[in-house]
């Protein structure tokens, strides 16, 4: 069964511009998350998805959106980027909505310049 | 406010010994516990988790220890392998809330 896939790996931006970046669950995975990885902060979870609907979000400006579609896929995407936007992006899958237990894609390394 | 906490953020342990690495926790409500493994360049791996209703599970060569009264939990490597050297995060959660709180991360090095 492939893992969880993301897209791109890697982007390069200007402050300003917005960007949307896609993720593709685990096969039979229906619930969503994603997560910013900064070297100062850490792990910082951003929202999660179940059944095409938000269930959760974390504490990042509304510059940050995202949704789900009805195949499970999901985009995140970031609106007038700042230079402390530059992260990777991760996107964890789970079978359903309440699993404690995610799978990981290998992440978007995004740089704002 | 870091409401999960790695204190130690590197840790060298000798090839064949035991690891232990060490995860504190504010949160009285989290009720579920992981830990992930990272290389550089990819994102972080399942390992191992435990429910709050147990204080201890084992998967072959990892062992997770939870002490709810102190809040802290650790892992445990036993023999320890050069391929075990990467970061490792602690995460919990707790019921109603899909999203995981990380700690910090350890750097775990194997040195042959």
């Amino acid at each position: 069964k492939a893992g969880v896939t993301q897209t791109p790996r890697y982007l390069i931006k200007t402050r300003g511009q917005q960007v949307t970046l896609s993720c593709s669950p685990i096969s039979g995975h229906r619930s969503v998350s994603w997560y910013q990885q900064t070297p100062g902060q850490g792990l910082q979870f951003l929202f999660e998805y179940f059944s095409e609907t938000q269930r959760n979000k974390g504490n990042f400006p509304g510059r940050f959106s995202g949704r789900q579609f009805s195949n499970s896929r999901s985009e995140m995407n970031v609106s007038t980027l700042e230079l402390g936007d530059s992260a990777l992006y991760l996107c964890a899958s789970s079978l359903s909505e309440g699993e404690y237990e995610q799978y990981f894609g290998p992440g978007t390394r995004l740089t704002v310049t | 406010d870091q409401q999960v906490k790695q204190n130690s953020p590197s840790l060298s342990v000798q090839e064949g010994r035991i690891s232990i690495l060490n995860c504190d926790y504010t949160n009285s409500m989290f009720d579920y516990f992981l830990w992930y493994k990272k290389y550089p360049a990819e994102g972080p791996t399942f390992l191992i988790s435990i429910s709050s209703i147990k204080d201890k599970n084992e998967d072959g060569r990892f062992t997770v220890f939870l002490n709810k009264s102190a809040k802290h939990l650790s892992l445990h490597i036993v023999p320890s392998q050069p391929g075990d050297s990467a970061v490792y995060f602690c995460a919990a959660s707790r019921s109603g809330a899909q999203k995981l709180v990380f700690g910090q991360g350890t750097r775990l090095t194997i040195n042959p």
